[in-house]
């Protein structure tokens, strides 16, 4: 039953540091995406992947690299943090389009990240 | 380009009270797919419902309903005789059909926050 894992759950970085973010799923789901969350501000979409070797921008990806080598893995990475990229990062997951199962996405339980 | 309004940033009701969560969408689809989620202090995603564009039958789930309006671009969301346990964010989304087979993923709202009082 586990689903959407994120690791880790919470990291302080300081400016300039990098970091990555690991997104792993069971569910045998084709599209994988990564969402970062600021208060006010909803869910906002940063890249995704329809497959497997496949990534794409979403609607805030300055700042930020992914990698989708496994089905069952999306990365999200910070080169170089900066404070603007202070967020509650969440992943989520879905079948691909197939009638029945229609882009519910299923998400992680987020990762808390704070760069000083 | 796809767009999702919820204009109440915070409601504060007593409990047992009914409340509406409004949210309006824009998208030139003719197929799309509209989505609430709850997000507990806990802060996890809660899948709570789906609704294709073609099924504007109203759904009730227990002391949750949902009322889809295409002709105002609506998907309100009502929980009758609330519970301390509703209080969380709450958000709306949409897919539009034509994005990507619908694989550049949902568009949020920026969420209602429910605050339910003993």
């Amino acid at each position: 039953n586990a689903g959407v894992t994120q690791t880790p759950k919470f990291r302080v970085l300081k400016t300039g540091q990098s970091m990555t973010l690991l997104c792993a799923q069971d569910m045998n789901h084709e599209y994988m995406y990564w969402y970062r969350q600021d208060p006010g501000m909803g869910l906002r979409l940063i890249h995704y992947s329809v497959g497997e070797g496949t990534t794409a921008k979403g609607e805030v990806p300055d700042g930020y690299n992914v990698s989708r080598l496994k089905k069952q893995n999306f990365l999200l990475g910070l080169e170089s943090a900066a404070p603007s990229q202070t967020s509650v990062y969440f992943c989520a997951s879905s079948f691909g389009v197939s009638v029945g199962r229609l882009r519910e996405l299923f998400f992680g339980e987020g990762s808390r990240l704070t760069v000083l | 380009a796809q767009k999702v309004t919820q204009a109440q940033t915070e409601i504060s009701v007593v409990e047992k009270e009914d409340v509406t969560l409004d949210c309006v969408y824009e998208t030139r689809d003719t197929t799309y797919y509209l989505f609430w989620y709850k997000q507990p202090p806990s802060g996890e995603l809660v899948f709570l419902i789906r609704r294709n564009s073609f099924d504007e039958q109203n759904e009730i789930s227990g002391r949750y309903s949902w009322n889809f309006q295409k002709s105002t671009s609506s998907f309100n969301f009502t929980i009758t005789a609330s519970q301390v346990v509703d209080s969380a964010v709450y958000f709306c989304a949409l897919s539009e059909a034509s994005a990507g087979g619908g694989a550049d993923g949902l568009t949020f709202g920026k969420g209602t926050h429910l605050i339910i009082q003993p």
